[in-house]
C-alpha cells in the first residue's frame, strides 16, 4: 500500500456539473498536489498544498479549486466540469523536499 | 517558470541494449531531478532522483547524470529487459517552493526481444 488513495477511479459525468475528487494519505505528509495527465503534455500541475488551508495554485488551475481541512485529506472540485477537463488526474504527496508518491489516478470523462 | 523538454518521445531499443534519455531545464535555480516510471495504466513510481551538489548517480542497472552548467540531465538504462519497457518522465524542483515538480512530456521506451 503506497499510503495514498483516490476517489473515484473513475467518473463520467455530464458538461456544467460540478465534480469532486477525493485524496486521501495516511503518511502524514506536510505536501500533496493535484496533476493532470494528457497525452503530450505529461503532468501537469493543477493546485497544491503546503499545510491544512494552505494552497496554491499550479499552471493549470483555471476551472478548478481545492480544499484541505485536515492532513490526510485534499479535494479538488471542478466547479462546473467542461470536455476540456477529460483527463486522468493523479494526487501526489511528498515530504519536505523529496520525491513524490502518487495516487492510482482518476479517470475522469465530461460528457 | 520552469520548463522541461525531454527526448526523444519514443524510443525502440533491443533487449540487452542501453537506452538513454534526454532532459533540459530552464530554471538555474533548480536543485532537485527525478525520474519516475510509469507502466500503462498504473501510476507514476520513483525510479531514482538526484540533487545538484551530485555529478552521477548509480542503482544497479540505471544511472542518472546531471550538468548543471548546461541545465540537462540524463537518464541511462544498461541491459535492457522487456520489463523495462514503460513510459519515463523527468522533473525538476527548485528549492522553497514546496517541492514543486514541473514534468517533461514523457518518453515511451519499447524493448523489443
Amino acid at each position: 500500500d503506497a499510503g495514498i488513495t483516490q476517489s473515484p477511479r473513475h467518473k463520467v459525468t455530464e458538461t456544467g456539473t460540478p465534480v469532486t475528487l477525493r485524496c486521501h494519505q495516511t503518511e502524514n505528509h506536510r505536501y500533496m498536489y493535484w496533476y493532470r495527465q494528457d497525452p503530450g503534455h505529461g503532468l501537469r500541475l493543477i493546485h497544491y498544498s503546503y499545510g491544512v488551508k494552505d494552497t496554491d495554485k499550479g499552471e493549470v488551475s483555471d476551472g478548478y479549486s481545492v480544499s484541505r481541512s485536515k492532513t490526510e485529506d485534499f479535494l479538488l472540485t471542478l466547479e462546473s466540469a467542461t470536455s476540456s477537463q477529460t483527463s486522468v488526474y493523479f494526487c501526489a504527496i511528498s515530504p519536505s523536499g523529496g520525491g513524490y508518491t502518487f495516487g492510482s489516478g482518476t479517470r475522469l470523462t465530461v460528457v | 517558470g520552469e520548463n522541461v523538454e525531454q527526448h526523444p518521445s519514443t524510443l525502440s531499443v533491443q533487449e540487452g541494449d542501453s537506452a538513454v534519455i534526454k532532459c533540459t531545464y530552464s530554471d538555474s535555480a533548480s536543485n532537485y531531478f527525478p525520474w519516475y516510471k510509469q507502466e500503462l495504466g498504473k501510476r507514476p513510481q520513483l525510479i531514482i532522483d538526484i540533487r545538484s551538489n551530485v555529478g552521477e548517480k548509480k542503482d544497479q542497472r540505471i544511472a542518472v547524470t546531471l550538468n548543471k552548467t548546461a541545465k540537462h540531465f540524463s537518464l541511462h538504462i544498461t541491459e535492457t529487459q522487456p520489463e523495462d519497457s514503460a513510459v519515463y518522465f523527468c522533473a525538476a524542483s527548485r528549492a522553497g517552493t514546496a517541492s514543486k515538480l514541473t514534468f517533461g512530456t514523457g518518453t515511451r521506451l519499447q524493448v523489443t526481444l
